[in-house]
C-alpha cells in the first residue's frame, strides 16, 4: 500500500544541523509533487517546503528559507530535509506528505541546549 | 496567525450536522483549491477532501466540501464519537508561494 516512512528526527543543539529522509513505497514517487509540514508541539500545521517531481521546482516557508534545503533521489523514493541553523522554534512533528493526499507518521525534532 | 482563518473549537451532539469554515483570501482559497484534513492528536493529519469537493477513496459521505470566493466549508452529517479531532484547511498561497493552512477547528461531539 502507498507508505512514507520519515527518520532522522532527534536531539540538536541550538545551530546544529539535521537531515531528515522520507522513503515511500507503493506508488511511482517520481510522478509526484512531496512536500514536508511540520507542527509545534500543541500548535497547528505548518506548510515548510515542497518539491516537483523532476526537483524543477521546489519553495520555502519564510520561517526557513535559507537554512533548509528540500531534495529527492527518485532512484531510492526517498525525500530529504537537510535542515541547518536549527532554532528552538524549529522544534516540530515533521511530517513529510505526497501533494496533497498521502502523509507519514512524522519523526520529531527537538532544538534544545 | 494563521493565513486561512477557522473556528478554534465546535460541538454538537451525536447524529447531528455540522459545518466548519475556512476563510482565506484571493491569493489562496480564491484562486486555488482546498484541502481539509482530519487530525487526531498523536497521530497524523488525514484528508478528508481534495480540489474543493471531492472525498479520496475510503473517506464516507458523510464529509462533503464546498467553496465561494474566498471561503471554504466542510459539512460532516450523522456526527459520531469517533469524528472528535482536530480539522483543518489547507490551500496554495499564490502570492506568498506557499501552502497555508488553517489554526485548526476542535471538533467536540457530546
Amino acid at each position: 500500500q502507498v507508505q512514507l516512512v520519515e527518520s532522522g528526527g532527534g536531539l540538536v543543539k541550538p545551530g546544529g544541523s539535521l537531515r531528515l529522509s522520507c522513503e515511500a513505497s507503493g506508488f511511482t514517487f517520481s510522478d509526484y509533487y512531496m512536500s514536508w509540514v511540520r507542527q509545534a508541539p500543541g500548535k497547528g500545521l505548518e506548510w515548510v517546503s515542497y518539491i516537483s517531481s523532476g526537483s524543477s521546482f521546489t519553495d520555502y516557508a519564510d520561517s526557513v528559507k535559507g537554512r533548509f534545503t528540500i531534495s529527492r533521489d527518485d532512484a531510492k523514493n526517498s525525500l530529504y530535509l537537510q535542515m541547518n541553523s536549527l532554532r528552538a522554534e524549529d522544534t516540530a512533528v515533521y511530517y513529510c506528505a505526497r501533494v496533497v493526499d498521502v502523509w507519514g507518521k512524522g519523526t520529531t525534532v527537538t532544538v534544545s541546549s | 496567525q494563521s493565513v486561512l482563518t477557522q473556528p478554534p473549537s465546535l460541538s454538537a451532539a451525536p447524529g447531528q450536522k455540522v459545518t466548519i469554515s475556512c476563510s482565506g483570501g484571493s491569493s489562496n482559497i480564491g484562486n486555488n483549491y482546498v484541502s481539509w484534513y482530519l487530525q487526531v492528536p498523536g497521530t497524523a493529519p488525514k484528508l478528508l477532501i481534495y480540489a474543493n469537493n471531492k472525498r479520496p477513496s475510503g473517506i464516507p459521505d458523510r464529509f462533503s466540501g464546498s467553496k465561494s470566493g474566498t471561503s471554504a466549508t466542510l459539512g460532516i452529517t450523522g456526527l459520531q464519537t469517533g469524528d472528535e479531532a482536530d480539522y483543518y484547511c489547507g490551500a496554495w498561497d499564490s502570492s506568498l508561494s506557499a501552502g497555508v493552512f488553517g489554526g485548526g477547528t476542535k471538533l467536540t461531539v457530546l
